[in-house]
């Protein structure tokens, strides 16, 4: 049984702060991972993806995989109002991305208050 | 990145009804899935629908129920079968373009 975990939040963080969001997934075998957004009455959207152990920035987000601990995690730097979400953790078993169905985590309702 | 959209946006639909879903890409895409969103919940795979056979549903989605058409590669249905309350959910088309899995806008369907 393929799981992944989030907390659910509300977390809530001061606008400027560091949000960081955390996740972990039960299968061992799985090989990709992503950070999905999703503003409420909308459809996700790709954040970030990471395939391999260490961190990976792009902008304002890092994400940061550390497969032994089977842990997946996004900070968020200089956040801002705009940011407020829910975050959601998906784990993909195969390698290649999105060659598989996606398992989603319950997400995380982020708050960046102003 | 693959445009999506879906038909309808949404619906209200009476038990024992069905309703078919549409999921059009502007371009060819192997891989397309389609996922149900419950109230306030994360995202469920209801099946993988690949362009010339059958449609592989996940543990607790059953083809009677959820049927699934891809008749090409840029395109498909899925139909919700006989409808109840608990069917009421935000239902979602992806696709996979270069790697990574984008999303339709979703068919918010709620049953009376």
């Amino acid at each position: 049984q393929k799981e992944v975990e989030q907390n659910s939040g509300p977390l809530s963080v001061p606008e400027g702060a560091i949000a960081s969001l955390n996740c972990t997934y039960s299968d061992r075998g799985s090989q990709s991972f992503f950070w999905y957004r999703q503003y409420s009455g909308k459809s996700p959207e790709l954040i970030m993806s990471i395939y391999s152990n260490g961190d990976k920035e792009d902008g304002r987000f890092t994400a940061q995989l550390n497969k032994a601990s089977q842990y997946v995690s996004l900070l968020i730097r200089d956040s801002q109002p705009s940011d407020s979400a829910t975050y959601l953790c998906a784990v993909n078993y195969l390698s290649g991305g999105g060659a598989d169905g996606l398992t989603f985590g319950k997400g995380t309702h982020l708050i960046i208050q102003p | 990145s693959a445009v999506i959209s879906q038909k309808p946006s949404r619906d209200i639909c009476q038990r024992g009804t069905s309703l078919t879903i549409q999921c059009q890409v502007d371009s060819q895409v192997t891989m397309m899935f389609w996922y149900r969103q419950q109230p306030g919940q994360s995202l469920t795979l209801i099946a993988t629908a690949n362009q010339g056979s059958e449609a592989t549903y996940e543990s607790g989605f059953v083809i009677d129920k959820f049927p699934i058409s891809r008749p090409n590669l840029t395109f498909s249905t899925l139909t919700v079968s006989n409808m109840s309350p608990e069917d009421s959910s935000i239902y979602l088309c992806s696709v996979v373009d270069t790697d990574t899995q984008y999303f339709g806008p979703g068919t918010r369907l709620t049953v009376l």
